[in-house]
């Protein structure tokens, strides 16, 4: 089952701030993000894991409760680069190769 | 390093008609999947593989066939093309390991007419 992306879509100013959100109905194991750009390919951005700690480089980070099946990406002074699609992917245990993944997020940064 | 490699690039098919999709990977990675990419529907598992000779079905198998002959390629068969499979396909590899990347070919573009 996909696990559900929140807002579908967000338009913001450089250096604005943002927060995406993936949950599931389901216990997860693992929680991927990947940004898409139009037209190519998604790019892996991070993978947190069941018991492991909040991620992040530069200044995109993500956290995952796993209690609640949530995990949340933070984009802090957005860029132009940071416009894409994002999507979270979720995996229900370890090593089993499969990934699902949400309906994503469209980001559009403007000047 | 190629990285995850797709052909073709374009395809235009008549409904009815079959075709294989191919993908190949030469970072010697265990896992491997297809995804297709519609509007909206964000990206969903066709098949995947954790290695040559085992395969599984993903969220929307129906109408595809996949086998993992060997580590480095995993073709897609569409036996019998239908509109609604009209989509971009990608295909994905990674090392198995429990922090893995996985690794997107740049995409085939699908229409079936």
């Amino acid at each position: 089952q996909q696990p559900v992306q929140s807002p579908q879509a967000v338009i913001l100013r450089e250096g604005e701030d943002a927060v995406i959100n993936c949950s599931s109905s389901k216990a997860l194991y693992s929680v991927h993000w990947y940004r898409q750009k139009h037209g190519e390919a998604p790019v892996f951005l991070m993978i947190l894991l069941k018991g492991g700690e909040q991620k992040g480089h530069e200044k995109i980070s993500a956290s995952f409760n796993e209690k609640k099946q949530q995990s949340s990406l933070y984009l802090t002074a957005s860029q132009l680069s940071y416009s894409g699609t994002y999507f979270c992917g979720t995996e229900r245990g370890s090593n089993t190769g499969k990934l699902i993944f949400g309906q994503g997020t469209t980001l559009q940064v403007k000047p | 390093n190629a990285g995850v490699t797709q052909t073709p690039k374009f395809q235009v098919l008549k409904t009815g008609q079959s075709m294989t999709l191919q993908c190949a990977q030469d970072m010697n990675h265990e896992y491997m999947s297809w995804y297709r990419q519609d509007p909206g529907m964000g990206l969903r598992l066709i098949h995947y593989s954790v290695g040559a000779g085992i395969t599984d079905q993903g969220e929307v198998p129906n109408g595809y066939n996949v086998s993992r002959s060997t580590t480095e390629d995993f073709p897609l068969r569409l036996l019998s093309a239908a509109p609604s499979q009209t989509s971009v396909y990608f295909c994905a590899s990674s090392y198995v390991r429990q922090d893995y990347e996985q690794y997107f070919g740049p995409g085939t573009r699908l229409t079936v007419t």
